[in-house]
């Protein structure tokens, strides 16, 4: 049982635009503005899209957004592309014995 | 660039030890905190540990304390997980990952750990 609540799988046609979400509590993610979002194709490295809830590092296309409201945060994708197919992961820092906590991760299907 | 090369995992019993390593290249390792982040098959990640730069501050997972031992050599640009009485649930692939911050800059492709009988 992971510490955040993602949705196991979303999906959307290409050009079109979608939202994950990353469900914590007031320990985490309502807590910090510490949240990250990762893209996981299996058998690569990870990579990081989003920092500190709405920061994109160099590189990363500006289709990628963050965002949080209350003890939810929400990576958003628009003008989706087959490329974009992947697992994404959020994480939070926490105020818990374990500082940094996972979501479950969610597969994005672009149909 | 920077690379982050995981290495030493394999099939292992429950009960014995090993050790799973991390070479980093492309930037300055002695200045940046490190992580080790685990992946159970069919499952999300899980931060396992963290250690900061001068290795003076060490973090670790609940469900691997007292096992676990990170550490690092700067002088080798390396990282390394020392991982003691495995269980099946310690079944996963390991991953390094750079701190910057708060978040995890960069990572490698990760190592295969398998426990079993």
């Amino acid at each position: 049982q992971s510490a955040l609540t993602q949705p196991a799988s979303v999906s959307g046609s290409p050009g079109q635009s979608i939202t994950i979400s990353c469900t914590g509590t007031s320990s985490d993610v309502g807590a910090y503005n510490y949240i990250s979002w990762y893209q996981h194709h299996p058998g690569k490295a990870p990579k990081l899209m989003i920092y500190e809830v709405t920061n994109r590092p160099s590189g990363v296309p500006d289709r990628f957004s963050g965002s949080k409201s209350g003890n939810t945060a929400s990576l958003t994708i628009s003008g989706l592309q087959a490329e974009d197919e992947a697992d994404y992961h959020c994480t939070s820092y926490s105020s818990s014995s374990t500082p940094w906590v996972f979501g479950g991760g969610t597969k994005l299907t672009v149909l | 660039e920077v690379q982050l090369v995981e290495s030493g995992g394999g099939l292992v019993q429950p009960g014995v030890s090993l050790r799973i390593s991390c070479a980093a290249s492309g930037f300055i390792f002695s200045t940046y905190n490190m992580h080790w982040v685990r992946q159970a098959p069919g499952k999300g990640l899980e931060w396992v540990s963290y250690i900061s730069s001068s290795a003076t501050t060490i973090q670790y997972a609940d469900s691997v304390r007292g096992r676990f031992t990170i550490s690092r050599d700067n002088a080798k640009n390396s990282l390394y997980l020392q991982m003691n009485s495995l269980r099946d649930e310690d079944t996963a692939v390991y991953f390094c990952a750079r701190g910057g911050g708060y978040r995890f800059d960069s990572w490698g492709q990760g190592t295969l750990v398998t426990v079993s009988s």
